[in-house]
């Protein structure tokens, strides 16, 4: 059974830049087509964030894509957000999940980053 | 872009009732398109219904999807204390590709 588990920084400074992994273990990362990153900002709902494919092509939410990247390493199973350019607006719980047949069937725990000087 | 509008806000039960949530999209939505979650505190989003009424694997079946025109509607039967969460649908763009999910609904304990 496929598990996800984000990691990286919980505190970024404004202008900096935001970068998360998410490791896959239980399965591949080449063996289900998409991946994406999903976040929620304090006491509020879901936004999500885009996805990659394991061939490394992606997809990205309009209001984020001129400050996102997402990549995928199938060497070491695991796939990657940046942000760039981050504000306070930018502090949430940012999820990994599993692409399945228009939803997202696997999540990570969660990773709460906060954007402050 | 198509928008997710869910009511009510909150609702509030008792166990043993049937909740009947909604989701309203302004353009109209393929069934295989529109997806369910249940998020407790401190947790990640659960997935648990998909393309409209198909249930995610381990889901009871008293949790269950269904359609009218560009209403969608997920409903709980014999409400469990476990059950008492916010539920969120979404769904899947397909140009450009992506998703959207509603804003929630707070299903409490009267």
């Amino acid at each position: 059974q496929v598990q996800l588990q984000e990691s990286g920084p919980g505190l970024v400074k404004p202008s900096g830049t935001l970068s998360l992994t998410c490791v896959v273990s239980g399965g591949s990362v080449s063996n289900n087509n998409w991946w994406s990153w999903v976040r929620q900002p304090p006491g509020r709902g879901l936004e999500w964030i885009g996805e990659v494919h394991h061939s490394g092509g992606t997809s990205y939410n309009p209001s984020l894509a001129s400050r996102v990247t997402i990549s995928v390493d199938r060497s070491r199973d695991q796939f990657s957000l940046t942000l760039v350019s981050v504000t306070a607006a930018d502090t949430a719980v940012y999820f990994c999940a599993k692409n399945h047949f228009y939803c997202l069937d696997v999540w990570g725990q969660g990773t709460t980053v906060t954007v402050s000087s | 872009e198509s928008v997710l509008t869910q009511s009510p806000g909150t609702l509030s039960l008792s166990p043993g009732e049937t909740a009947t949530l909604s989701c309203r999209a302004s353009q109209s939505v393929s069934s295989n398109f529109l997806a369910w979650y249940q998020q407790k505190p401190g947790q990640a989003p659960r997935l648990l219904i998909y393309a409209t009424s198909s249930r995610a694997t381990g889901i009871p079946g008293r949790f269950s999807g269904g359609v009218s025109g560009t209403d969608f509607t997920l409903t709980i039967s014999r409400l469990e204390p476990e059950d008492f969460a916010v539920y969120y649908c979404q769904q899947y763009d397909s140009s450009p590709p992506g998703y959207t999910f509603g804003q929630g609904t707070k299903l409490e304990i009267k």
